[in-house]
């Protein structure tokens, strides 16, 4: 079973278009994360959300924390090929004590000129 | 922000071989690091959770005595990958954590067994 649903798994759209990237859970998380990776490196942290209801936002991107804390999003607005990628979302349980981080599926995201 | 590096980036092995893989914390001190292993447009899996000084917590599935881990020092920690297969061919990633909830990850290194 998938503790942290992300969807889509794959995205494809022009440049200048809108999207969002859901995680669901039915699990209360005591903090969120979300990374960006290109191929052949690491994750990269673009935000740590903590307080239900919280919205944070980086340039285009625009990260929210649901009320319950138990499932996010990611907004692009005027997508462009540079945010091409794979999108990860993940977070820390607030029942578990080891504060490993519960990874959503991914969504690779392609971005077309 | 925290930076991690690991070493090396690639590497190619024959089978039957071992290959080690280290991850560094560079400016700061990690007591938990954790070893991901990440297939082809998947997301990463974790492997193991390492604190320094004490033995490595496995996930289920995951053969402790495949892959080895050590977490001697508070900057250091290293992957054994024990003769490996072609099947252990993969992109294995790893992330430190000094005292807080944020994991700082690697660049990943890239196994390929021939």
């Amino acid at each position: 079973t998938q503790l942290l649903e992300q969807s889509p798994q794959f995205l494809s759209i022009q440049e200048g278009e809108n999207l969002t990237v859901y995680c669901n859970s039915s699990s209360v998380f005591s903090s969120l994360q979300w990374y960006r990776q290109e191929p052949g490196e690491g994750p990269v942290l673009l935000v740590t959300v903590v307080t239900g209801g919280e919205v944070k936002k980086l340039k285009r991107l625009t990260f929210q924390f649901g009320d319950a804390r138990k499932d996010s999003s990611l907004h692009i607005t005027a997508a462009q090929p540079g945010d091409t990628g794979l999108y990860l979302c993940a977070g820390v349980l607030s029942s578990g004590n080891t504060g490993k981080l519960i990874f959503g599926q991914g969504t690779t995201l392609q971005v077309k000129p | 922000g925290a930076v991690v590096s690991q070493h090396p980036s690639r590497v190619i092995c024959k089978s039957g071989t071992s290959v080690k893989i280290e991850c560094r914390s560079l400016d700061f001190q990690a007591t938990t690091m954790f070893w991901y292993r990440q297939f082809p447009k998947k997301s990463l899996m974790l492997m193991a959770t390492s604190n320094e000084g004490s033995k490595a917590t496995y996930e289920q599935g995951v053969e402790k005595d495949k892959f080895l881990i050590n977490h001697a020092s508070l900057t250091l920690s290293t992957l054994t990958v024990t003769s490996a297969h072609p099947e252990d061919s993969s992109f294995y990633i790893c992330s430190a954590r000094s005292g807080g909830k944020t994991q700082y990850f690697g660049p990943g290194t890239r196994l390929l067994v021939l």
